[in-house]
C-alpha cells in the first residue's frame, strides 16, 4: 500500500535556527513528490514538486531534496512567517490513478 | 496565477440538510478534486473528476455526491448532513494527470449541529 509519513508531527524553532522536515514515503513507483504550505484556516500553497531522485528545488529559506525513500524540507536560517504546517505528497504510477497521497504533515513553529 | 473559488469560507447546518459546496477555477484545469481535512486525519480524497460530466470516487465518498456540469465548475453536496460530516472541506484542481500539480482553495469550515 502507498504512504506517506511525515516526522516530525510538530517542530519548534527559534528564529534562525536551522533544521529539516522529513517526509519518508513507500510507493510502487515515484512518479512526484510535492511539497505544500497551509497557514491556520487556509488551504495548501503548492511549493515544489520532485521527480527523480538527486533533485533539489529551492525557494527563498526552503530548500527541497528527493532520494528513492525519503525527502527533506531543509529550512534555513528561519523566521516567525515560516510558521506554518507543511504537508508532503507523493503521485504514484499505477494505482490510485495517480491522485495524491497526503501526509498527515508537520506544524513547524517559531518562535523571535 | 491560479484561482480555485469556494463559495463559502464557514457554514453552519442542521442534521438532515443538503449541504451544497461550490467551487470555482479560473485556470481551465482539466480536473478538480475534493477533500476534507480532519486533526489527525489529514487530507482525505472524496471525488475527482477529470473531465465535465465526469466523476471519480475517492477514498471516502460515502454520503457525498458530486456535480460538474461545466469545467471550471465542481460541486459537493452533502443530501443529508450528519455530525460526523463537520470538517474542513477544501477544492483543488490541477492542469493534467501526468503531473498532478494541485492547486486549492481556501476551504469551507462546515459544522453540522
Amino acid at each position: 500500500e502507498d504512504q506517506v509519513t511525515q516526522s516530525p508531527e510538530a517542530l519548534r524553532l527559534q528564529e534562525g535556527e536551522s533544521s529539516s522536515l522529513n517526509c519518508s514515503y513507500t510507493v510502487s513507483g515515484l512518479r512526484g513528490l510535492f511539497w505544500y504550505r497551509q497557514d491556520p484556516g487556509k488551504g495548501p500553497e503548492f511549493l515544489f514538486t520532485l521527480y527523480s531522485a538527486g533533485e533539489e528545488k529551492e525557494k527563498e529559506r526552503l530548500k527541497a531534496t528527493l532520494t528513492k525513500k525519503e525527502s527533506f524540507l531543509h529550512i534555513t536560517a528561519p523566521k516567525p512567517e515560516d510558521s506554518a504546517t507543511y504537508l508532503c505528497a507523493v503521485q504514484a504510477y499505477g494505482g490510485s490513478q495517480g491522485n495524491l497521497i497526503f501526509g498527515k504533515g508537520t506544524k513547524l513553529s517559531v518562535k523571535p | 496565477d491560479v484561482k480555485v473559488t469556494q463559495s463559502s469560507r464557514y457554514l453552519v447546518k442542521r442534521t438532515g440538510e443538503k449541504v451544497f459546496l461550490e467551487c470555482v477555477q479560473d485556470m481551465d484545469h482539466e480536473n478538480m478534486f475534493w477533500y476534507r481535512q480532519d486533526p489527525g486525519l489529514g487530507l482525505r480524497l472524496i471525488y475527482f473528476s477529470y473531465d465535465v460530466k465526469m466523476k471519480e470516487k475517492g477514498d471516502i465518498p460515502e454520503g457525498y455526491s458530486v456535480s460538474r456540469e461545466k469545467k471550471e465548475r465542481f460541486s459537493l453536496i452533502l443530501e443529508s448532513a450528519s455530525t460526523n460530516q463537520t470538517s474542513m472541506y477544501l477544492c483543488a484542481s490541477s492542469l493534467e494527470s501526468i503531473k498532478n500539480i494541485q492547486y486549492f482553495g481556501a476551504g469551507t469550515r462546515l459544522s453540522v449541529l
